[in-house]
């Protein structure tokens, strides 16, 4: 079946960085777009950005254009975000998500994974 | 940048209709989705494109979209209905994917 599978949760000092894994299976991967999205404790989820997994086109949102890095590896089918100088701020769940075809829908949700910025 | 605006809760009698609403400027010129999130769990998406239902998807879940404000309905209401409910666009203006605040839906 279709399913996203991310890596486990981590725990990180102020100023490090951070990186999580999203393996794809049960679909063809370079046919969707992969999002990420995370979510603070008790608020809305909020988009980071995504990568084209065909052509390796990546998009960020402007709030993380300078500390967050979207790659893909196909032979892999797994995508990876990368979050770098970390505050207490950044602890949240992180999700990927996969776009549908032909809309901008989020149609498959990885688990999450929580992420931890504490000194 | 583009603004949703969600009530916070919105309460439904078992077996009656909840209309949770998404404001936002124009938003009947955009698409709108609509995800179930329950505590602990990944958000689910439940409506695409306005009115759309993924597959496994009850047809109890309705959605509309006109002028500024769209509209998810829920039939019927279940206490397996109760979650978070938040509508999504994307802002073509911005190139961004924009969620609104949520709503707390309590069946009751």
């Amino acid at each position: 079946q279709v399913q996203l599978v991310q890596s486990g949760a981590e725990v990180r000092k102020p100023g490090s960085s951070v990186k999580v894994s999203c393996k794809a299976s049960g679909y063809t991967f370079t046919s969707h777009t992969m999002h990420w999205v995370r979510q603070a404790p008790g608020q809305r989820p909020e988009w980071m950005g995504w990568i084209n997994a065909g052509n390796d086109d990546t998009n960020y949102s402007q709030k993380f254009q300078d500390r967050v890095t979207i790659t893909r590896d196909t032979s892999a089918t797994t995508t990876y975000m990368e979050l770098s100088s970390l505050r207490s701020e950044d602890t949240a769940v992180y999700y990927c998500a996969r776009e549908q075809i032909a809309n901008d829908a989020f149609d498959i949700w990885g688990q999450g994974t929580m992420v931890t910025v504490s000194s | 940048s583009y603004v949703l605006t969600q009530p916070p809760s919105v309460s439904v009698a078992p077996g009656k209709t909840a209309r949770i609403t998404c404001g936002g400027n124009n938003i009947g010129g955009k698409a709108v989705h609509w995800y179930q999130q329950k505590p602990g769990q990944a958000p689910v998406l439940v409506i695409y494109h306005d009115s759309d239902r993924p597959s496994g998807i009850p047809e109890r879940f309705s959605g509309s979209n006109s002028g500024n404000t769209a509209t998810l309905t829920i039939s019927r209401a279940e206490a397996g209905d109760e979650a978070d409910y938040y509508c999504q666009v994307w802002d073509s203006s911005s190139d961004h994917v924009v969620f609104g605040g949520g709503t707390q839906l309590a069946v009751l």
